[in-house]
């Protein structure tokens, strides 16, 4: 069964600079997605980025990129110029490449509740 | 855009009760998931949906079933609702051959 860690319960930046969010996970299989959920305060959870695991360049969206180290089963998130819009849970999910049959299913990490200060 | 709509976003039940908590998606979805999320712990799979009348077990189920009658639609049913249920339930789906789920706003549920 895949694990996904979260070392982090909560965290905190001042608005502009720059944080990064860790995340570990643990698996048997070498094809695989990696994702980063975010989850602002009373609203929905929305995809952030992800990663395939094929690739060795890390993903990038915006002021979002992730570390991908597959060797050491590591994925952290980084933002840069940190927002007050930033401030949400954050989750770190797992799921096997999909396949033929039936359906693959995301397992997420606790989380880390980040809050982004003026 | 996918939306995702979960009937009510507050509920408040008695123990002993039975609980229907309805989960609609407009994006003709094959997979569509329930999820419990508890702070501390994450979310968690309750029960997932890959087809229609189509249902597995999440880590979860014990407490729960599921139907999926029509495509669109996937309910969480709480057979006799119980204090240690009082949590916020997320559906998502995704569809199929794609890796983005889509997450419905949730229900908060409290039973008293």
């Amino acid at each position: 069964a895949q694990t996904v860690t979260q070392s982090q319960p909560e965290m905190s930046v001042q608005e502009a600079e720059t944080v990064t969010l860790s995340c570990t996970y643990d698996t048997s299989e070498n094809n695989y997605y990696l994702f980063w959920y975010k989850q602002p305060p009373s609203r929905q959870m929305i995809l952030v980025i992800r990663q395939e695991a094929y690739k060795q360049q890390n993903a990038t969206e915006n002021r979002f990129s992730v570390n991908f180290q597959k060797a050491a089963k590591s994925f952290s998130l980084k933002i840069s110029d940190s927002q007050l819009g930033d401030t949400a849970m954050y989750f770190c999910a797992f799921m096997k490449q999909i396949g033929t049959a039936r359906s693959e299913k995301l397992v997420f990490g606790k989380g880390t509740k980040l809050t982004v200060n003026p | 855009d996918v939306k995702v709509t979960q009937s009510s976003r507050y509920l408040v039940k008695r123990t002993g009760e039975k609980v229907f908590l309805e989960c609609v998606q407009d994006m003709d979805h094959e997979n569509m998931f329930w999820y419990r999320q508890d702070p501390g712990l994450g979310l968690r799979l309750i029960y997932f949906s890959y087809d229609v009348k189509m249902k597995e077990k999440g880590d979860i189920p014990e407490g729960y079933s599921v139907s999926r009658e029509k495509k669109e639609r996937f309910s969480l049913i709480l057979e006799s609702a119980s204090t240690n249920q009082t949590s916020m339930y997320l559906c998502a789906s995704r569809g199929q051959g794609r890796t983005e789920a889509f997450f419905g706003q949730g229900t908060r549920l409290t039973v008293v």
